[in-house]
């Protein structure tokens, strides 16, 4: 079956844009989170998303945003783009809230903002 | 507060030989389970094996073992006859029950040279 698809996959922005990046995730999967990869902070989580509501939030700023819709597809919004938001976003898709095992990642978004 | 520690930036392993990839956590949650990921340069995660904190046995799945110590707060991942393929970063994280988000270790880069 198809597995979680994140696109675009790459994008360039410049600083005070915003951005959408979206996660299609594996079908029947119901629950669906994101994460920033950077290498000086390493993997972070953003948020979870199960049912349309948002269960869980890391620690971000407002500037970054999610929802997620009836048919599980997710996407995330950052606005007002710093140049430390250049980042790979990682989307993961699982059955359940939170985990229980196995999550389900996408190749990711690699956003860069010069 | 919770973490995760791999103190291995890097490894050189020549192929066909076993590796050991060190990772030791802090929780008070005594309900957590541990993952071991790895990210090739694609950017995907993949999913390698899982231990549940309450798990009486050692997880394996196929070439890959776990070997959990958990007086030691170790969740060390064991790859058995190394491949070329499995030249990438390899990330452990943890997931506490009282918190539904993956955290993350800094990961180690692994190359097996031929």
């Amino acid at each position: 079956k198809a597995g979680v698809t994140q696109t675009p996959r790459y994008l360039i922005k410049t600083r005070g844009q915003q951005v959408t990046l979206s996660c299609s995730p594996i079908s029947g999967h119901r629950s669906v989170s994101w994460y920033q990869q950077t290498p000086g902070q390493g993997l972070q989580f953003l948020f979870e998303y199960f049912s349309e509501t948002q269960r869980n939030k890391g620690n971000f700023p407002g500037r970054f945003s999610g929802r997620q819709f009836s048919n599980s597809r997710s996407e995330m919004n950052v606005s007002t783009l710093e140049l430390g938001d250049s980042a790979l976003y990682l989307c993961a898709s699982s059955l359940f809230q939170g985990w229980t095992g196995e999550l389900f990642f996408g190749e990711g978004s690699r956003l860069t903002v010069l | 507060a919770q973490k995760i520690t791999q103190t291995q930036p890097g490894m050189f392993v020549q192929e066909k030989e076993a590796v050991t990839l060190d990772c030791t956590y802090d929780t008070s949650d005594p309900s957590y389970g541990l993952f071991w990921y790895k990210q090739p340069s694609s950017g995907e995660m993949i999913f390698l094996i899982y231990q549940g904190s309450y798990d009486q046995q050692n997880a394996t799945e196929g070439r890959y073992s776990l070997n959990f110590q958990k007086a030691r707060k170790s969740a060390n991942l064991v790859i058995s006859a190394s491949q070329l393929g499995d030249s990438a970063m390899y990330f452990c994280a943890m997931s506490v029950d009282s918190n539904y988000q993956l955290i993350w270790g800094a990961g180690t880069k692994l190359i097996i040279k031929p």
